[in-house]
């Protein structure tokens, strides 16, 4: 059974710092891995996929990294905003063909 | 916009009542979903439905039904509702059940149980 993990749980950061945030998952047959934004009380907005042939993928201030045998994936936030405080999820796609989510890193950006 | 639209975005039920969840996705999909998303435990999967006319189970089934209206439509009801059902419901869709296509969620139910 496919488990994804994300550390840390919640991270503080000055404006205007990069920062990574990491996520693992147990089971490296993955077709894909998902990056998503949460706000608060509101839904998920999609930020990065990378399919498993890749090894990143990239959005304006974003970098989403791959590594299928070590069973990581990173997201890197280039000088980070207060805008960007929001809890970050990362979701694996496995042979189920159903995302798997991890519980989220909570980021706050301080003005 | 397009997108996928949940109704009701807030709910509060007593214990043994039952209600439907509605959702609609105006993007032309053919797979949706119904996640739970809980403090600490993130968000599971209760059903799914890979094209119309289909509905499989998720990780967290029990206490649910699922009905597959009609290609835009992917409704979730709570026969008999639970205080363990409290949670807030999203509702997702993808343009197929095979990998390497995006999902896009809904905003939402927030469902409290008394």
């Amino acid at each position: 059974k496919q488990e994804v993990t994300q550390i840390p749980a919640a991270l503080s950061v000055p404006e205007g710092e990069n920062l990574v945030l990491n996520c693992s998952f147990t089971d490296s047959a993955i077709y894909n891995l998902q990056w998503f934004r949460q706000d608060p009380g509101k839904g998920l907005t999609s930020l990065l996929l990378i399919q498993s042939s890749q090894r990143e993928q990239t959005s304006g201030r974003l970098n989403a990294s791959l590594d299928k045998s070590s069973g990581r994936s990173t997201l890197y936030i280039a000088a980070s905003q207060p805008g960007d405080s929001a809890t970050y999820l990362c979701a694996a796609q496995g042979g189920s063909e159903k995302l798997v989510f991890g519980k989220g890193t909570k980021l706050t950006v301080n003005p | 916009n397009a997108g996928v639209t949940q109704t009701p975005k807030f709910q509060v039920l007593k214990t043994g009542q039952s209600m439907t969840l509605q959702c609609a996705q105006d993007m032309n999909h053919n797979s949706m979903y119904w996640y739970r998303q809980d403090p600490g435990m993130g968000l599971r999967l209760i059903y799914y439905s890979a094209s119309e006319g289909t509905t499989d189970k998720g990780e967290v089934p029990n206490g649910y039904n699922v009905s597959r209206l009609n290609k835009r439509e992917f409704s979730l009801r709570l026969e008999s509702a639970a205080p363990s059902q409290t949670s807030v419901y999203f509702c997702a869709s993808s343009e197929g059940s095979r990998p390497n296509y995006g999902y896009t969620f809904g905003s939402g139910t927030r469902l409290t149980v008394v």
